[in-house]
């Protein structure tokens, strides 16, 4: 079946302008997660969703971020007047339950970034 | 607060031989901890987890992991490595719906 879709795959824009990232999960999939991945970094977790709200926002870097998620399904992180130090690839990830966190994550091959 | 240590940014073996990546964790309550798979320009893949019950885990592609409790490890292993394990490894931790990942440990099997 379909896997986590993310787009755009690549995403050029300058510093100052407004970004819209999306990630379309497994169908099904009530649980949503967005990562930023820097060059040779680790993960860092930005957000997660329980069907359409998110618990916990404490891992947005900035007030420049915020995500949404509608009808349980979809959901888009904008990024307002980005920074050259918003570069990095940004994934997203879906799981079936939320069940205590017990399930593995479904990774999208996520948006590649570049602030100029 | 909850954190995972992959201590080693690289790992080299040679095909054929075995393979550790070591991975520690620090968190409040039980863990759940997974080990992820990253091939370059491509997201995340699952190779396995522990969640509770027996220590060893053994996952996709021959992997297996071993909980330690004592010592807050859960380290991949692999009896005998394979060129196409090279790749990028992630050991994840997650509590109370927060994700952690470690910086990850490239790992490079040579023929």
């Amino acid at each position: 079946g379909a896997g986590v879709s993310q787009s755009p795959s690549n995403k050029v824009t300058e510093k100052g302008k407004d970004v819209e990232l999306r990630c379309d999960p497994i169908s099904g999939h009530t649980a949503l997660y967005w990562y930023r991945q820097s060059l040779g970094q680790g993960l860092e977790f930005l957000i997660y969703f329980q069907g359409n709200s998110a618990p916990d926002k404490s891992g947005l870097p900035s007030d420049r971020f915020s995500a949404e998620r509608t009808g349980g399904s979809v959901s888009t992180l904008t990024i307002q007047r980005t920074q050259q130090e918003d570069s990095a690839v940004y994934l997203c990830a879906s799981s079936p339950h939320w069940e205590g966190a017990t399930q593995p994550q479904h990774f999208g091959d996520g948006t590649r970034l570049s602030i100029l | 607060a909850q954190s995972v240590a992959q201590p080693e940014d690289q790992v080299n073996v040679a095909e054929g031989n075995p393979l550790t990546v070591k991975c520690t964790y620090s968190v409040s309550g039980n863990p759940y901890l997974f080990w992820y798979v990253q091939y370059p320009n491509r997201g995340l893949q699952f190779l396995l987890k522990y969640i509770t019950g027996d220590n060893l885990v053994k996952g996709s592609y021959g992997f297996e992991a071993e909980f330690n409790k004592s010592q807050t490890s859960f380290h991949l292993k692999k009896p005998s490595a394979l060129v196409s394990d090279s790749a990028l490894y992630f050991c994840a931790l997650t509590n109370a719906g927060k994700s952690t990942f470690g910086d990850g440990t490239t790992l490079t099997v040579k023929p």
